[in-house]
């Protein structure tokens, strides 16, 4: 059974650009949920979707969005760039978010110059 | 509100055993969980327990939740150099404005000498 995967892996942008991240989630899960892994704040949580409906969100700007397709792919987008938001960005896969496994993909590196 | 803590790191040798601790905030219905990460790497999922149990082996590794304290620790018996890693602890609550997000610690730094 294919893990969660995380495309790509590693990238840089340029300060005001905008970057999407992928996810493909495990085969029948239908949670995707992503979070921001950074040395000073550790890992924060973004946002979660299920059945292609956001169920909550995270303490991050408007800058950051998600959205989930019928086959529980996943993508986040963030726009106009800071240097902070150098980060690495994980995928969690769940069957349904919360009380069973849940499972991290290997992570987006994003570098801002 | 949701807060975990942690102990920031851990040195033991080789062939010990390894307790890493952790707080949570939330007793109600919560599930608790463990993850390591290698340098590099995303978040390997080591175990998980529910907060209406006490304990939970699996392998190498036991899981004791004291739920009056609320706090959480996981045991690695035997530990190996490959044990090396951050270990997370963190927690998901039941309920309708946390579901499906998960609160972390800041994660231990296991170092394991030969």
């Amino acid at each position: 059974k294919a893990g969660v995967t995380q495309t790509p892996r590693y990238l840089i942008k340029t300060r005001g650009q905008q970057v999407t991240l992928s996810c493909s989630p495990i085969s029948g899960h239908r949670s995707v949920s992503w979070y921001q892994q950074t040395p000073g704040q550790g890992l924060q949580f973004l946002f979660e979707y299920f059945s292609e409906t956001q169920r909550n969100k995270g303490n991050f700007p408007g800058r950051f969005s998600g959205r989930q397709f019928s086959n529980s792919r996943s993508e986040m987008n963030v726009s106009t760039l800071e240097l902070g938001d150098s980060a690495l960005y994980l995928c969690a896969s769940s069957q349904s978010g919360s009380g069973n496994t849940i499972y991290f993909g290997e992570g987006s590196w994003l570098t801002v110059v | 509100g949701e807060d975990v803590e942690q102990s920031l790191f851990l040195s033991v040798r080789e062939g010990d055993s390894s307790v890493i601790n952790c707080t949570y905030t939330d007793s109600s219905s919560t599930y608790l969980y463990w993850y390591k990460q290698e340098p590099g790497a995303g978040l390997q999922l080591l175990t998980y327990i529910f907060s209406n149990m006490d304990m939970k082996q699996d392998q190498r590794l036991t899981v004791l939740l004291n739920k009056k304290d609320k706090h959480l620790s996981l045991r690695i018996a035997d530990t190996q150099t490959g044990d090396s890693a951050i270990y997370f602890c963190a927690e998901s609550i039941l309920s309708g404005t946390s579901y499906g997000k998960l609160t972390f610690g800041q994660g231990t730094i296991l170092t394991v000498h030969p």
